[in-house]
């Protein structure tokens, strides 16, 4: 059993298209962090969230802290190719644990 | 450079060989970490190393031994691999050991033959 979950495992979307997608466990967590893996190299991290509800926009995506810090959900606006890519959620339960990796969503965004 | 450098950035090697992974980061940071990625399976921390003292050793087999001779780099030794070695290995390093942001490298490919 994984403790971080990621769905849908695989999403292919026309260009212009919007899609959400989550990172989910049964466990609290002090942090998530939403990173992009572009084929051929390492993981990006694109955001931190921390606090329970919190909202945060990066361009044209938008991240969200579920309110009780146990899931997360990706939000992209109007796909770009660029876009293209294994989005992958990491969180730690506490400051003090390792970090631990959700097994991703690879999204293909087709012009 | 910039950033965290990784070379080799592909390697195909026997069973039997002998081949180190070499791990290079320009931020200032003190902390520096091996991952495993394997296809459809999550990043799996390996090692982790703060102040060039090993931190962490997630039940790696042997066959890995890693070096860190100072802050700024890090080594992967790989001896008697087996086929399902085979994965992308990144490095990460941070400020502070697994608490901030990690910044990774592009990884290396590792085919085992």
């Amino acid at each position: 059993t994984q403790l971080l979950e990621q769905s849908p495992q695989f999403l292919s979307i026309q260009e212009g298209e919007n899609l959400t997608v989550y990172c989910n466990s049964s466990s609290v967590f002090s942090s998530l962090q939403w990173y992009r893996q572009e084929p051929g190299e390492g993981p990006v991290l694109l955001v931190t969230v921390v606090t329970g509800g919190e909202v945060k926009k990066l361009k044209r995506l938008t991240f969200q802290f579920g309110d009780a810090r146990k899931d997360s959900s990706l939000h992209i606006t109007a796909a770009q190719p660029g876009d293209t890519g294994l989005y992958l959620c990491a969180g730690e339960k506490t400051s003090y644990d390792k970090v631990i990796f959700g097994p991703g969503t690879s999204l293909s965004v087709i012009p | 450079e910039t950033g965290v450098t990784q070379t080799p950035r592909h390697l195909v090697m026997g069973m039997t060989n002998k081949k180190s992974l070499k791990c290079e980061q320009h931020l200032g940071h003190n902390a520096m970490y091996w991952y495993k990625q394997s296809a459809k399976k999550p990043l799996e921390l390996m090692f982790v190393y703060n102040f060039k003292e090993q931190t962490e050793n997630n039940s790696v087999p042997s066959r890995f031994s890693p070096e860190c001779p100072n802050s700024s780099h890090l080594f992967l030794h790989l001896h008697t691999l087996q086929p399902e070695d085979s994965a992308l290995y990144l490095c990460a390093s941070s400020q502070v050991g697994g608490r901030e942001t990690q910044y990774f490298g592009p990884g290396t490919r590792l085919l085992v033959l």
